[in-house]
């Protein structure tokens, strides 16, 4: 069975861009998260989605935001990117949404430069 | 408030000689507490888990973790380092909110010395 895919796995781009980022999760997996990681920050949680629907969601500002198709493919979008968005942001997805004993399967993730 | 502390955020070990990497977590209901390696580049990938049918739990690539209530602790052992060890490693911790909400800790980086 695949793993979790993100594209692209790199990207530069200028303050001010905005920028959208894609993840196909497993095969059956229906959940769907998304995380920030930076040296300063560590891993911050950015939100969650199950069937189409965001449940839970991080402090980040508006200008993060996501979806998640019938597919259970997901994309996250940033627009007026500023130099501290720079970071690796790690896709995960999940069989059991429910269950907090759940694994998290992660993706290679989305490094994303800001100039 | 859940959450995970990782102390130590580099750790270096001989090839050879026992890993231990520290986790405590606070949590106001009984945890589900999980450890990750990161290698450089690459995403997270589940070392083993915790959810609560035995304390001494055993994971992939040698690696262990006993669950302490008494001390708030979930380290991670591995008796003999490799090289191939040397990597970030996170504790997290899930919770109960009818969805899967997981805080991870700060990481620590294990060096292997040859």
């Amino acid at each position: 069975k695949a793993g979790v895919t993100q594209t692209p796995r790199y990207l530069i781009k200028t303050r001010g861009q905005q920028v959208t980022l894609s993840c196909s999760p497993i095969s059956g997996h229906r959940s769907v998260s998304w995380y920030q990681q930076t040296p300063g920050q560590g891993l911050q949680f950015l939100f969650e989605y199950f069937s189409e629907t965001q449940r839970n969601k991080g402090n980040f500002p508006g200008r993060f935001s996501g979806r998640q198709f019938s597919n259970s493919r997901s994309e996250m979008n940033v627009s007026t990117l500023e130099l501290g968005d720079s970071a690796l942001y790690l896709c995960a997805s999940s069989l059991n949404p429910s269950g907090r004993e759940e694994t998290q399967y992660f993706g290679p993730g989305t490094r994303l430069l800001v100039l | 408030a859940q959450s995970v502390t990782q102390l130590g955020s580099h750790v270096s070990v001989s090839e050879g000689a026992l890993v231990l990497l520290r986790c405590n977590y606070s949590s106001s209901v009984p945890p589900y507490l999980f450890w990750y390696v990161q290698y450089p580049n690459q995403g997270l990938q589940l070392l083993l888990k915790y959810t609560s049918a035995a304390t001494l739990v055993k994971g992939i690539n040698g690696f262990e973790a006993e669950f302490k209530k008494s001390e708030t602790s979930f380290h991670l052992t591995k008796p003999s380092a490799h090289m191939s060890d040397a990597a970030e490693y996170f504790c997290a911790v899930s919770f109960s909110g009818g969805y899967q909400k997981v805080t991870f800790g700060t990481g620590t980086k294990l060096q292997v010395i040859p």
